[in-house]
């Protein structure tokens, strides 16, 4: 299995712009997460999806954050307008049930610059 | 809410020596509790968890981690560090119960020196 896939690897923009963030969970996973880490605050849980269906998305910073998932093989993160604060590395990560127990596995990650 | 904390951020090694991480964690009930392991560059990777049973667990890469419930702890032991073990380890604490709701610890990097 490829694993988690993520793009782009890396993304560098300016203040202002919208920034697309894509993932392809493992195939027959049927749990994703976002993620956000930063020196400041760590690993940072932002949605989490199960069955394509937004579940907790009490972690997204404000409205300029949306994720979305249309199908089980792909979902995005979308900032709009970015700011340099948004600078960070972003994680997608799926897991076969989303049971407690469940592994999570993880994508390489986007590292994010906002100039 | 549960919550883990990593109390040190680095920890340096002699390639050979013997590693204890440690992590302590906060929740009322039975946790879930998860070692990571990230490399530069790269995502996290699951090196073991524990949900219930032998408080030894044993894990990918020769690590284990042992449950202490009356001290709230799940510290990662290595009997001997390799070079290559030089990356960022990350404590987590998950809700029994309900969904994979995971809360990470700030992390400790290991430095391995020859």
């Amino acid at each position: 299995d490829a694993g988690v896939i993520q793009s782009p690897r890396h993304e560098v923009t300016e203040m202002g712009q919208e920034v697309t963030l894509r993932c392809k969970p493992i195939s027959g996973h049927n749990s994703l997460f976002w993620y956000r880490q930063t020196m400041m605050r760590g690993l940072e849980l932002l949605i989490y999806f199960n069955n394509n269906v937004p579940i907790d998305d009490s972690g997204m910073p404000e409205d300029r954050f949306s994720a979305k998932m249309p199908n089980a093989s792909f979902s995005t993160l979308k900032i709009q307008p970015s700011e340099p604060r948004d600078s960070a590395v972003y994680f997608c990560a799926s897991s076969s049930s989303g049971d407690s127990t469940d592994t999570q596995y993880f994508g390489p990650g986007t590292r994010l610059t906002v100039l | 809410a549960q919550s883990v904390t990593q109390p040190d951020i680095h920890i340096t090694v002699s390639e050979g020596a013997s590693l204890e991480l440690r992590c302590n964690y906060s929740y009322g009930a039975t946790p879930y509790l998860f070692w990571y392991v990230q490399s530069p560059g790269q995502g996290l990777q699951l090196l073991l968890k524990y949900f219930s049973g032998d408080t030894l667990v044993q894990g990918i890469k020769g690590f284990e981690a042992e449950f202490k419930r009356s001290q709230s702890s799940f510290n990662l032991r290595k009997p001997s560090v390799h070079w290559s073990d030089a990356a960022e380890y990350f404590c987590a604490v998950g809700v029994s119960g309900g969904y994979q709701k995971v809360t990470f610890g700030t992390g400790t990097k290991l430095q391995v020196i020859p």
